[in-house]
């Protein structure tokens, strides 16, 4: 049972425009929601978070928007920059509890 | 400085061979968690503890064995029964709110 999903493998945007990562899933029970950016043989590093009391969060050029009645979120990044180039992950579950992840987006952003 | 940390980056092991992997925080959180990840797949779940002295597991567990008999540390050993072992392995551990990951160890079987 996928509860997150992630359909698009990649991503591919020109550098100065928007990124838009998508993520859906299925657990009513998730109530935070996370994305990471992940470099190959690295540890993916924390981006932003948001709760399901809001529906957007906004971190510099990172915002993240929740549609709670969709099960969807998605992840913009603007302007793109070429060391966002990565792989993207999203997250969710309960405070404190275990986080399911999806299974990723590479994102690559074109000079 | 606080975070978590993995060792070894790089792990051989011969196949029959039983290999421990090592995680320590010093974060403060209660909860670990270990996780695989193989090319082009996302981040799949082994085991994971919310407190000392206690842990589940995860989505694919099979072949797998932990520890956390202290709360900075949760070992991850890869027995013989595990078929596929070949992978990069994740730690994590999380307070209430993001979590936070480790390097990676890439283990291969040879």
């Amino acid at each position: 049972d996928q509860q997150v999903k992630q359909n698009s493998p990649s991503l591919s945007v020109q550098e100065g425009r928007i990124s838009i990562l998508n993520c859906d899933y299925t657990n009513s029970m998730f109530d935070y929601f996370l994305w990471y950016k992940k470099y190959p043989a690295e540890g993916p590093t924390f981006l932003i978070s948001i709760s399901s009391i809001k529906d957007k969060n906004e971190d510099g050029r990172f915002t993240v928007f929740l549609n709670k009645s969709a099960k969807h979120l998605s992840l913009h990044i603007v302007p793109s920059q070429p060391g966002d180039s990565a792989v993207y992950f999203c997250a969710g579950g309960t405070s404190g509890s275990r986080l399911t992840f999806g299974e990723g987006t590479q994102l690559t952003v074109n000079p | 400085d606080g975070g978590i940390t993995q060792s070894p980056k790089y792990l051989f092991r011969k196949e029959g061979q039983n290999v421990t992997l090592s995680c320590e925080q010093n974060l403060n959180h209660d909860a670990m968690y270990w996780y695989r990840q193989d090319p082009g797949q996302g981040l799949r779940l082994i085991y994971y503890s919310q407190i000392v002295n206690d842990f589940q597991k995860g989505d694919i567990a099979e072949g797998y064995s932990v520890s956390r008999e202290k709360k900075e540390s949760f070992p991850l050993t890869v027995t013989s029964a595990q078929k596929n072992p070949t992978a990069f392995y994740l730690c994590a551990s999380r307070g209430t709110g993001e979590a936070f990951f480790g390097q990676g160890t890439r283990l291969t079987v040879v």
